[in-house]
């Protein structure tokens, strides 16, 4: 069965001050992993798809990264509106449905 | 731009209630999947649908039912309501075709179900 793993489950920063993210996974096939953002009561926001071990993907103050294993998502200077959960998901080969992680709440103080 | 539109917003029904969320996806996306997320938990995909015809199905109790209409737009029906199915239903979409991200789906804002 598909499965995704998420650490922390809650992460407190100061403004400023980069960290990490962890995604881990274990999946038929994998045919795309995916970071989603999510404001409390508010759908996911979509931010990256990965595809394939060693791509590596930024927008902004994030940057994610994957390997056959797991997947991390570093925040970089991070300001008090990254404050957010961000998911992660897997979608296996010939299949349309995302399988999630339970998310890591992030809180950023200034 | 044009988002998902999921109505409505909020939702209050009675135990054995039965209850209709709809979903209207981004214009000239053909495939809407339907998701429910429980109170500090991940979502958890229901079921989809592209062209019309169900392409993939995940734990959708048999008391759920959904289709989509040919202008694209799907509905969740959901019979004899219990208090477990208090939940957010998200509605997502996605285009098909050599112009889409490969399985990026597109999420609504939500219908918030409380089932009293």
């Amino acid at each position: 069965e598909d499965q995704v793993t998420q650490s922390p489950e809650a992460l407190r920063l100061q403004e400023g001050e980069s960290s990490s993210l962890n995604c881990s996974y274990t999946v038929s096939g994998l045919r795309g992993l995916f970071w989603y953002r999510q404001d409390p009561g508010k759908g996911p926001e979509f931010l990256f798809t990965l595809y394939s071990a060693g791509e590596e993907k930024e927008k902004e103050r994030l940057k994610a990264t994957l390997t056959k294993k797991e997947s991390f998502l570093h925040i970089t200077a991070p300001k008090p509106e990254d404050s957010a959960t961000y998911l992660c998901a897997v979608q296996a080969t010939g299949f349309q449905k995302l399988v999630f992680g339970t998310g890591t709440r992030l809180l950023v103080s200034p | 731009a044009a988002g998902v539109i999921q109505s409505p917003r909020h939702l209050i029904k009675e135990k054995r209630e039965t209850a209709t969320l709809k979903c209207y996806p981004i214009p000239r996306h053909d495939t809407v999947y339907w998701y429910q997320q429980g109170p500090g938990q991940d979502p958890q995909f229901l079921i989809s649908f592209y062209e019309k015809m169900q392409s993939d199905k995940g734990s959708i109790p048999d008391r759920f039912s959904a289709q989509q209409f040919s202008d694209y737009h799907s509905e969740l029906n959901m019979s004899s309501l219990e208090l477990g199915d208090s939940a957010l239903y998200f509605c997502a979409s996605s285009p098909s075709g050599s112009g889409a991200i490969l399985g990026e789906q597109f999420f609504g804002p939500g219908t918030r179900l409380t089932v009293l």
